[in-house]
């Protein structure tokens, strides 16, 4: 049971808007900024949102992140079906100690 | 900047699993280092973080099988788990971990990741 936690699954057909969510506590997601990585089958994570709402270089504006309270979201616009993958939201608690999301499976319908 | 884990892919129960991450492109001393891994299937575990200086904290769940330990001459930093069981098989990622100083709190995040090894523990 993981201590971020995330929908198992999402889906959008092309084009659309789909939004993830993460839901925490004071102690990690309330206090501190909460990251999102992507993940495709048998390849590492990459960072997708750093900074609750910051985009890493190369990643594309159709990726958004935001939070407000103890929950965070990632917002996919535009939905393309190489999008189709796993997200990972994380985040830091108070002691710090690194927390993960348990993942929620993307499917582009 | 890159990363690249090496390592046994397989383990006996009840040894220990050895594994470093090289890194290139960075200074090993300007970061912390963290190692991440994913059973079969599943979702993504912290494992832990060291800095260079000697600085660790580890995942409590696991913090009694676990050390960490950087090499500055080779550049790279390695990872032990004792007393292995059937759980601990997995692929097993190395990260460098970025810390952003703000007003109050946290923010940390982990970029690049390497590859990843499996590893499977297995008699």
């Amino acid at each position: 049971q993981s201590v971020l936690t995330q929908p198992p699954s999402a889906s959008g057909t092309p084009g659309q808007r789909v939004t993830i969510s993460c839901s925490g506590s004071s102690s990690n997601i309330g206090s501190n900024t909460v990251n999102w990585y992507q993940q495709f089958p048998g390849m590492a994570p990459k960072l997708l949102i750093y900074s609750n709402d910051q985009r890493p270089s190369g990643v594309p504006d159709r990726f958004s992140g935001s939070k407000s309270g103890t929950s965070a979201s990632l917002a996919i616009s535009g939905l393309q079906s190489e999008d189709e993958a796993d997200y990972y939201c994380a985040a830091w608690d108070d002691s710090l100690n690194a927390l993960f999301g348990g993942g929620t499976k993307l499917t582009v319908l | 900047v890159q990363l690249q884990e090496s390592g046994p892919g397989l383990v006996k129960p009840s040894e220990t699993l050895s594994l470093t991450c090289h890194v290139s492109g960075a200074s090993i001393t300007s970061w912390y280092w963290t190692w991440i891994r994913q059973p079969p299937g599943k979702g993504l575990e912290w494992i832990g973080y060291i800095y260079y200086r000697g600085s660790v904290k580890y995942n409590p769940s696991l913090k009694s099988r676990v050390t960490m330990s950087v090499d500055t001459s080779k550049s790279q930093f390695s990872l032990k788990l004792s007393s292995v069981t059937a759980a601990d098989t997995a692929v097993y990622y190395c990260a460098r971990e970025i810390e952003e100083g703000i007003l109050t709190g946290y923010s940390n995040w982990l970029d690049p990741w390497g590859q990843g090894t499996l590893v499977t523990v297995s008699s």
